[in-house]
């Protein structure tokens, strides 16, 4: 096991661009976070999964962005339109209920709108 | 709200330094506490978790205290080395979703 994996590393894209990120769990984590930071910020939550549901949506994520966990296994972020606000460092977690619930988190994608 | 702060903002020590890193919490009712380290332009690292029962954690030269009903949480680093600098960020833990409401984090410098 390698640890949670994100793809690309980073996305440069112009303004009113579709974009779209990967992020593969430790195998066998059954939850799934997705957050975004930005510079000289904390990470702030977007939304998690718990298998293949999504149970709760933070109100930052406008209705341009969405989120798929299809098989309960990856997931992706999809970012429609992306604006120069956009740009920031999306960070994936996955945990595994009941072991405290510690999150491990990927190296995250870095997200540039030009 | 849950909200978590952290001081100081930015700290900057010469080698060998034991230095202490806080976090305060305004809802004590949290289900655990993480710190984590960050790199520049890089992901997060978990340094310590500590669960509500607990009151801290030890992994090498850190340390980690919890005082849940203050609302507080303290990283000890003893003996720091240039290796140790980078942001330093507290989470905690709440809800039933258990979703982490993050500081903003304490920059490090350690000065060779």
């Amino acid at each position: 096991d390698t640890g949670v994996s994100q793809d690309p590393r980073h996305k440069i894209t112009k303004r009113g661009q579709n974009v779209t990120f990967r992020c593969d769990p430790i195998s066998e984590h059954n939850r799934l976070y997705w957050y975004r930071q930005t510079l000289g910020q904390g990470p702030e939550f977007l939304t998690y999964f718990q298998n293949e549901a999504q149970l709760e949506k933070s109100r930052l994520l406008s209705d341009r962005f969405s989120a798929e966990r299809p098989k309960g296994s990856f997931s992706t972020l999809e970012i429609q339109r992306t604006e120069q606000g956009d740009s920031a460092m999306y960070l994936c977690a996955s945990s595994l209920a009941g072991q405290g619930y510690e999150q491990y988190f990927g190296p995250g994608t870095r997200l540039t709108v030009t | 709200k849950q909200e978590v702060t952290q001081i100081p903002a930015a700290l900057s020590v010469p080698e060998g330094e034991n230095l202490v890193l806080n976090c305060s919490f305004t809802d004590s009712a949290i289900y655990n506490l993480q710190w984590f380290r960050q790199d520049p332009g890089k992901g997060l690292t978990s340094l310590l978790l500590i669960q509500s029962s607990q009151r801290e954690q030890t992994s090498g030269r850190l340390n980690a205290s919890l005082d849940k009903s203050s609302g507080r949480s303290t990283l000890y680093i003893a003996a720091s080395q240039p290796g140790d600098s980078a942001t330093y960020l507290c989470a905690v833990r709440t809800g039933n979703n258990r979703k982490l409401i993050w500081g903003l984090g304490t920059s490090l410098a350690v000065n060779p």
